[in-house]
């Protein structure tokens, strides 16, 4: 969906580089999320975030940082990337929805992460 | 804590052959479901959804589902699959106190001329 972008779409790095994920959308959302796919695990939430003031970990944000620059822009930081940090990463947004309950989440093209 | 089961992992079909994928969660309260769709090397499209009425939902290419609240399960189905549909695809669940989807493991199909 060209309305959430990720950048960059891959990048090779090395253990100890600090690294950081980009994303950016245009649907006018206020809740952004980041997502780490790993075969067999499905998609996991790393951080998210409900407003510029509201940033929460998801369940696996050991080892990753965010910064949520304004609405439209969420950034994921590695600081000091590792090789099991190697995965596909995934930015996602959506709108409140009904009753304050999460909304249908649209997915950015994703960044392929590998950790040397 | 919820969690979100798919049986299969792995389902190798013919073409035209019928489709049933299984999905189970863990949560007693109400929820909304969610079938996300990823072809190879592209990002989760959004195939269906439900939050509320008719527990059957139909979906994009032909794909529906049906909720079933005493089974907690949202299983997707098509009659007859096409090539196109190999892909990996994630049933996902929030909860009305929750605050993001929780995904399944995935299930990989691949479907052969």
């Amino acid at each position: 969906d060209a309305d959430v972008t990720q950048t960059p779409r891959n990048r090779i790095t090395k253990t100890g580089k600090r690294i950081m994920l980009e994303c950016s959308q245009t649907k006018g959302h206020d809740r952004m999320y980041w997502y780490r796919q790993d075969p067999g695990l499905g998609l996991r939430l790393i951080y998210y975030s409900f407003d510029v003031k509201d940033i929460n970990k998801g369940e696996i944000s050991d080892g990753y940082s965010v910064s949520r620059q304004a609405q439209a822009k969420f950034s994921l930081s590695l600081e000091s990337a590792i090789p099991n940090q190697t995965a596909l990463y995934f930015c996602a947004t959506s709108d409140l929805g009904r009753a304050g309950v999460a909304d249908t989440q649209y997915f950015g093209p994703g960044t392929r992460l590998t950790v040397l | 804590a919820q969690s979100v089961s798919q049986h299969n992992h792995h389902v190798i079909l013919s073409e035209a052959a019928s489709l049933e994928l299984g999905c189970n969660y863990s949560y007693g309260g109400t929820v909304n479901l969610f079938w996300y769709v990823q072809y190879p090397g592209q990002h989760l499209q959004l195939l269906l959804k439900y939050f509320s009425g008719d527990p059957l939902v139909k979906g994009i290419k032909g794909f529906e589902a049906e909720f079933i609240k005493s089974k907690f399960s949202f299983n997707l189905r098509k009659p007859s699959v096409q090539w196109s549909d190999t892909a990996e695809y994630f049933c996902a669940v929030t909860t009305y106190s929750g605050y993001a989807l929780n995904f399944g493991k995935g299930t990989s199909l691949l479907v052969t001329p």
